[in-house]
């Protein structure tokens, strides 16, 4: 049974920074992975989606990595802003064809102004 | 981007009641619409996947006589708790691929803004 597991649970950090979130799950057999983000209350926005047959994607100040042999993903956000906190929500599909998300345990981030 | 709504975005209920949940996938079809769970401070669990035209299936554990779906058509499903308790208070999730040609696209699932359910 795949477990995604996302260290730390919750991170602070000053305005500015650059600041990496981890995503690690136990069978490497995956499709793809997925990033998302959570603002309180509120639903999943999709950040990025890297394929199993990729090494990051990137988008803006967001960059994804995936090293699927040792079954870890980072997300890095460059000079964070207030307006990035949130919970950070690393997904993984298991093959193509299999539409189950398995979700990671979540990162809460504040960026302190 | 692809959008997905959920009515109502919270509701109170006394317990023993009913609640319905709808999921609409409002500029694009899909055949399949996914519904999850999240505790507080807990990551979304996955309860069941309805389906357009058949029946829902249900993750194990997941009391499929409690936790009513019901996909009526390409673009809205609903999720009905019944006899709420108060343990059933929790987030509620849809999600959505969209789908093209007759095909669903999981590459990637479109979420909706969640309903909060308080049973008292």
């Amino acid at each position: 049974k795949q477990e995604v597991t996302q260290i730390p649970a919750a991170l602070s950090v000053p305005e500015g920074e650059n600041l990496v979130l981890n995503c690690s799950f136990t069978d490497s057999a995956i499709y793809n992975l997925q990033w998302f983000r959570q603002d309180p209350g509120k639903g999943l926005t999709s950040l990025l989606l890297i394929q199993s047959s990729q090494r990051e994607q990137t988008s803006g100040r967001l960059n994804a990595s995936l090293d699927k042999s040792s079954g870890r993903s980072t997300l890095y956000i460059a000079a964070s802003q207030p307006g990035d906190s949130a919970t950070y929500l690393c997904a993984v599909r298991p093959h193509f064809g299999n539409e189950k998300l398995t979700f990671g345990t979540g990162t809460r981030l504040t960026i302190i102004p | 981007g692809a959008v997905v709504s959920q009515h109502p975005s919270w509701v109170i209920c006394k317990s023993g009641t009913s609640v319905k949940i709808e999921c609409r996938s409002l500029d694009f079809q899909a055949t399949t619409m996914f519904w999850y769970r999240q505790f507080p401070k807990q990551s979304l669990m996955l309860m069941a996947t309805s389906n357009e035209g058949s029946k829902a299936t249900y993750e194990q554990g997941v009391e499929k006589d409690k936790f009513l779906i019901n996909h009526a058509s390409l673009t809205l499903s609903t999720l009905t708790v019944t006899s709420a308790h108060p343990e059933d208070s929790s987030f509620y999730i849809c999600s959505a691929p969209r789908t093209s040609g007759g095909a669903t696209l999981y590459n990637e699932q479109f979420f909706g803004p969640g309903t909060r359910l308080t049973v008292l």
